[in-house]
């Protein structure tokens, strides 16, 4: 069975500063990893995923995750938070590559200070 | 990009009624959609799998009989919320897959906030 932890359900980050977002997987086979955001009453958005290519992988808005499977982690970063990165951010895993279901994680909301 | 539609955006219903959401692919076709409901501050639960022109299937304690998913076309997948109760208040988000060769991205709907008096 897969399951996503994210560490943290509130993260607050100055304006500026670095972002970093927390997720640990399990799997019973290599996993394919998501990160998805969410604005205030809206549905998710995807932000980047992992398919077993690159470990280090690039999104929209500045976001990479990387990969590390002797840590069992794909943590979300962005080396300069912006006022607009405000929101909730999902950490989602799956086990088929394909239309399988994905399995999400409690989120993290990001709180930018000015 | 691959567009995902939910209406309505917003309902609200007295208890007892019945609650019709659709969700649409508008610029591709998905063989499969995913039904998911989000409580307020909490993560994405997966209710039910559609796939076009078969019975969804619903994941452990979901009822079937009480969330019903008909996917008529690759297009189109609804869920009809039955006999609907406070309880059942919630924002419901779809998503959907794209349909032959390989896919490794769910695109989702806006989702539909469901509140039931």
């Amino acid at each position: 069975a897969q399951s996503v932890t994210q560490l943290g359900s509130h993260v607050s980050v100055s304006e500026g500063a670095l972002v970093l977002l927390r997720c640990n997987y399990s799997s019973s086979v290599p996993p394919y990893l998501f990160w998805y955001v969410q604005y205030p009453n809206q549905g998710l958005q995807l932000l980047l995923k992992y398919t077993s290519a690159a470990t280090l992988v690039k999104g929209i808005n500045g976001f990479e995750a990387e990969f590390k499977k002797s840590e069992t982690s794909f943590h979300l970063t962005k080396p300069s938070a912006h006022m607009s990165d405000a929101a909730e951010y999902f950490c989602a895993v799956s086990e088929d590559f394909g239309n399988e279901k994905l399995t999400f994680g409690t989120g993290t909301r990001l709180t930018i200070i000015p | 990009g691959a567009v995902v539609s939910q209406h309505p955006s917003r309902v609200i219903c007295k208890s007892g009624t019945s609650v019709k959401i659709e969700c649409r692919s508008l610029d591709f076709q998905a063989t499969t959609m995913f039904w998911y409901r989000q409580f307020p501050k909490q993560s994405l639960m997966l209710m039910a799998t559609s796939n076009e022109g078969s019975k969804a299937t619903y994941e452990q304690g979901v009822e079937k009989d009480k969330f019903l998913i008909n996917h008529a076309s690759l297009t189109l997948s609804t869920l009809t919320v039955t006999s609907a109760h406070p309880e059942d208040s919630s924002f419901y988000i779809c998503s959907a897959g794209l349909a032959g060769g390989i896919t490794d991205t769910q695109y989702f709907g806006p989702g539909t906030r469901l509140t039931v008096l």
